[in-house]
């Protein structure tokens, strides 16, 4: 999993900005994903991508929009429209993105906080 | 949609004794649960997996049951060490849209080990 970068890894926004989150990866993943980590409530899907040019919503996809223009990259940003965006961001890439789940690994994170 | 309970959400135990947390999924599709650790403030890692074709496997000190059909699955951690001191997050897959899986996450589980 070292070959998933995330930056910043610290992030503080203002109340009504938008923010984007970086996503790297080396490993040629087909597959990237984007948690968001609340204390005491796991991890939870934001968004995910199966290829370029394609992608998914999950269980918490309102406030936040992804893009996926290239294979290793999948940024995420943070709308204004999230209203309680303060937690702990992982993006994570597994290798094969049909049927069968695959191991997915998973980037440092990046602690967002609303000022 | 899928719903991974995971219980306890805390554990202490003492050093050398064993832990065991149990997680329930309620999708009987599901066919793979991972485990990660994940230590304060570091990015959560894959320690042990298992798919459905299987109700049991061991790496060292650590191994996964699965029971099906109770729809149930177990980690244990025999001979516990200060180093097994962290959060543990159970998985379970799920199908996504169009064909294509994805994780849900247990809550999580602090595992203290006491000298």
């Amino acid at each position: 999993d070292g070959g998933i970068t995330q930056s910043p890894k610290y992030l503080f926004r203002k109340e009504g900005q938008n923010v984007t989150l970086s996503c790297e990866q080396n490993l040629n993943h087909d597959a990237m994903y984007w948690y968001r980590q609340d204390p005491g409530q796991g991890l939870r899907l934001i968004y995910y991508s199966q290829i370029v040019n394609d992608f998914q919503k999950g269980d918490i996809a309102e406030g936040y929009s992804v893009s996926r223009e290239k294979k290793e990259s999948f940024p995420l940003t943070v709308t204004s429209a999230q209203k309680n965006p303060t937690a702990f961001y992982l993006c994570a890439s597994s290798m094969f993105a049909g049927y069968g789940t695959d191991t997915q690994y998973f980037g440092p994170g990046t602690r967002l906080t609303v000022l | 949609g899928e719903n991974v309970e995971q219980h306890p959400s805390t554990l202490s135990v003492q050093e050398g004794d064993s832990a065991v947390i149990k997680c329930t999924y309620s999708d009987s599709a599901s066919n793979y649960f991972p485990w990660y650790k994940q230590e304060l403030g570091k990015r959560p890692q894959l320690i042990i997996d298992i798919r459905s074709n299987v109700g049991e496997k061991k790496d060292q000190r650590i191994a996964v049951t699965l029971n099906k059909t109770a729809k149930h699955f177990s980690l244990h951690i025999t001979e516990t060490q200060p180093e097994d001191s962290a959060v543990y997050f159970c998985a379970a897959s799920i199908k996504g849209n169009f064909g294509n899986e994805k994780l849900t996450f247990g809550t999580g589980t602090r595992l203290t080990i006491i000298p």
